[in-house]
């Protein structure tokens, strides 16, 4: 079993709509979390952290459910911009191990 | 704005070469870590450097592959000897963590493309 895993996708969404990714990470001793987004051909950019009680940067919402291990990026009023993959994070403790998921592709269409 | 600077952005070679692979972190940043990316394993994690003492690189194939920050301006990851199965995205990056405290946030750079004939 892989330590983080996200469903693959790809997903297609009309502009506007509201879209929910999920990950969920095997080793209890994960401590940080993160959402990077990946554009085709370019390197992983930090989208946002992940807080125990969830937060909010703009259109994007991230919650953290460590009793079932789980991390939710949620996208509202989606923007053809918004099309990337987009990558579950988790830090283990001390830092020593952070590991991606495989990614979650999002397509944007008008 | 500061950035992390790979170098070569574009490899081409034929197995048994030896390729060598820069990074230079952002200044400050005390972590430096080592990916591999293709389309099948996603992003793997090979080595990680804190305070440029080496951490972890029970990711990276030891045979062949080796990592070192020789100073604080530069890591290096080597492939000796190449082949056809390295060829991917090789992408470093350098985040900044202190003693305490969480996962540090991750800047990465441009990815070396490597193709092993």
């Amino acid at each position: 079993r892989k330590e983080v895993e996200q469903d693959p996708g790809p997903f297609n969404v009309p502009e506007g709509a509201t879209v929910a990714f999920n990950c969920t990470y095997s080793n209890s001793a994960s401590q940080s979390f993160f959402w990077y987004r990946q554009d085709c051909r370019k390197e992983p950019k930090l989208l946002m952290s992940v807080y125990s009680s969830g937060n909010e940067d703009g259109r994007f919402t991230a919650q953290l459910n460590r009793a079932s291990q789980y991390i939710s990026l949620l996208i509202r009023d989606s923007k053809l911009s918004d099309s990337a993959t987009y990558l579950c994070v988790v830090s283990i403790t001390g830092g020593f191990k952070t590991i991606f998921g495989a990614g979650t592709r999002l397509f944007v269409k008008a | 704005d500061a950035r992390v600077t790979q170098t070569p952005r574009h490899k081409v070679t034929e197995m048994g070469q030896e390729v060598t692979m820069r990074c230079q972190p952002i200044l400050g940043h005390n972590t430096v870590f080592w990916y591999r990316q293709t389309m099948m394993q996603g992003l793997e994690l090979l080595a990680y450097f804190r305070n440029r003492a080496p951490l972890d690189d029970s990711g990276m194939p030891k045979d062949r592959f080796s990592a070192e920050m020789p100073d604080a301006t530069l890591a290096t990851l080597k492939i000796q000897p190449s082949e056809p199965r390295d060829s991917a995205v090789y992408f470093c990056a350098s985040g900044f963590k202190p003693l305490t405290g969480f996962g540090e946030k991750l800047f990465f750079g441009s990815g070396t493309q490597l193709s092993v004939l």
